[in-house]
C-alpha cells in the first residue's frame, strides 16, 4: 500500500544545530507540503512543492529551507534551531494541488 | 489574522448524542472546505468536504453543512461514538488555490 512516512518521530536538539526532518511517499504525487502544528494555531505552512526543483515558501517559512530532488521526498531543513521552532512536524501530499492531502505521522522536535 | 476560526477548542458529547463542530471563515473566495480527523500521535486523516456550489454533503454518520452568506460551516456526527474522540480540523481552499489554510482545532471527547 502507498503511504506517507516521517523520520525521525521524536528529535530532541539543541539551539543553533542544523536539523534535517525526512520525509517519504509512495504515492508518486507531485505535490507535497509541509505544516508545523501548534496549540492554539492548527496546521500552518511551512514550506510546500509542486514538482522535483520546485520549493515555494508558506506562511511561516522563516528559520526553514526545503529541496526536491526526486518525487518521493521533500526533507525540511531548519538551518539554526531556535526554541520557537519546538513543534509537531507534519508532512503531506496531494495528487492534485488542491486535492486531498494524505499526511504522515508527524515528528515531534524539542529545541533545547 | 485567522481566515478559518474555529471559536470552540473542545466539546465533550455522550455517545449516541449529536456532535456538531463549527467552523467560521472571513475570506469570501474560499470554495471548497474540507474536514480532517485527528488522533493523538497520528497525522491527520481526510473525513469530508463540501463545494461552495453545495449546501450539504452527508457520508454515513457525518454531515456537513455550508452556509455561504453566514461564512459558516459545520460539521455533524450523529450517533456520537466515543472512537470519534479526536482533534477535527476545518480547512479551507480557494478557487484555483493551491493551498489549504486551517482552523485551530476542537478537541471533540465522546463520553460512553
Amino acid at each position: 500500500d502507498a503511504e506517507i512516512t516521517q523520520s525521525p518521530r521524536h528529535k530532541i536538539t539543541e539551539t543553533g544545530r542544523q536539523v534535517t526532518l525526512a520525509c517519504h511517499q509512495t504515492w508518486n504525487h507531485n505535490n507535497m507540503f509541509w505544516y508545523r502544528q501548534d496549540l492554539g494555531h492548527g496546521l500552518r505552512l511551512i514550506h510546500y512543492s509542486y514538482g522535483v526543483q520546485d520549493t515555494n515558501k508558506g506562511e511561516v517559512s522563516d528559520g526553514y529551507s526545503v529541496s526536491r530532488s526526486n518525487t518521493e521526498d521533500l526533507p525540511l531543513t531548519l538551518e539554526s534551531a531556535a526554541s520557537s521552532q519546538t513543534s509537531v512536524y507534519f508532512c503531506a501530499s496531494s495528487e492534485w494541488a488542491g486535492g486531498t492531502q494524505y499526511f504522515g505521522p508527524g515528528t515531534r522536535l524539542t529545541v533545547l | 489574522d485567522q481566515q478559518v476560526k474555529q471559536n470552540s477548542p473542545s466539546l465533550s458529547v455522550q455517545e449516541g448524542r449529536i456532535s456538531i463542530l463549527n467552523c467560521d471563515y472571513t475570506n469570501s473566495m474560499f470554495d471548497y472546505f474540507l474536514w480532517y480527523k485527528k488522533y493523538p500521535a497520528e497525522g491527520p486523516t481526510f473525513l469530508i468536504s463540501i463545494s461552495s456550489i453545495k449546501d450539504k454533503n452527508e457520508d454515513g454518520r457525518f454531515t456537513v453543512f455550508l452556509n455561504k452568506s453566514a461564512k459558516h460551516l459545520s460539521l455533524h456526527i450523529v450517533p456520537s461514538q466515543p472512537g470519534d474522540s479526536a482533534v477535527y480540523f476545518c480547512a479551507a481552499l480557494m478557487e484555483y488555490g493551491n493551498k489549504l489554510v486551517f482552523g485551530a482545532g476542537t478537541i471533540l471527547r465522546v463520553k460512553s
